[in-house]
């Protein structure tokens, strides 16, 4: 069964400094991959996703992810934090069930960004 | 760019209500899904649909239906609203799963019920 993993629920970073979010993933079979994040009052955008072939994956405002099948992890990094990217992010895992695909969603991870 | 609209941003019912949640996409896509939201607990699957009449439960369908008539719309029905169904629902929707694997999925804005 799958199941998805966030470290931390609350991660805190000065503005400049590294964001590392983790995830971590159960699945039985290669699945697909995607980070999302949610700013205050809003829905849920897509960052970036892992389908196939390159195992690291570039996104948007910054934020990148390695697939690392041994570790079954998909963690998300930006080298230097900005003020903006205060906001929730999601993991997520899609892979093959009855009839297509389910996708699971991490707890989520509050990023705080200090000044 | 894709728009997945949901038809209020807050609503407050009392308890015994039937409520109504809408919710449009714009993109043709084929599936659509509701979640609740809640603190701690992430995103949890309400229902699907991958067509038009066709629904599917997902994770925590208790207290709940659904409605697709249309293509581009899905409701969210609260049968009998009550205080634990106080939360964030979420609107999504994404094109169809097949050979080309899962897609993403393009959020609502949400609506936030208060249950009192």
């Amino acid at each position: 069964a799958q199941s998805v993993t966030q470290l931390g629920s609350h991660v805190s970073v000065s503005e400049g400094a590294l964001v590392l979010l983790r995830c971590n993933y159960s699945s039985s079979v290669p699945p697909y991959l995607f980070w999302y994040v949610q700013y205050p009052n809003q829905g849920l955008q897509l960052l970036l996703k892992y389908t196939t072939g390159a195992t690291l994956v570039k996104g948007i405002n910054g934020f990148e992810a390695e697939f690392k099948k041994s570790e079954t992890s998909f963690h998300l990094t930006k080298p230097s934090a900005h003020m903006s990217d205060a906001a929730e992010y999601f993991c997520a895992v899609s892979d093959r069930d009855t009839g297509g695909f389910k996708t699971i969603f991490g707890a989520g991870t509050r990023l705080f960004v200090k000044a | 760019d894709v728009k997945v609209t949901q038809s209020s941003r807050y609503l407050v019912k009392r308890t015994g209500e039937k409520v109504f949640l809408e919710c449009v996409q714009d993109m043709d896509h084929e599936n659509m899904f509701w979640y609740r939201q809640d603190p701690g607990l992430g995103l949890r699957l309400i229902y699907f649909s991958y067509d038009v009449k066709m629904k599917e439960k997902g994770d925590i369908p208790e207290g709940y239906s659904v409605s697709r008539e249309k293509k581009e719309r899905f409701s969210l029905i609260l049968e009998s609203a009550s205080t634990n169904q106080t939360s964030m629902y979420l609107c999504a929707s994404s094109l169809a799963s097949g050979v080309a694997g899962a897609h993403e999925q393009y959020f609502g804005p949400g609506t936030r019920l208060t249950v009192t």
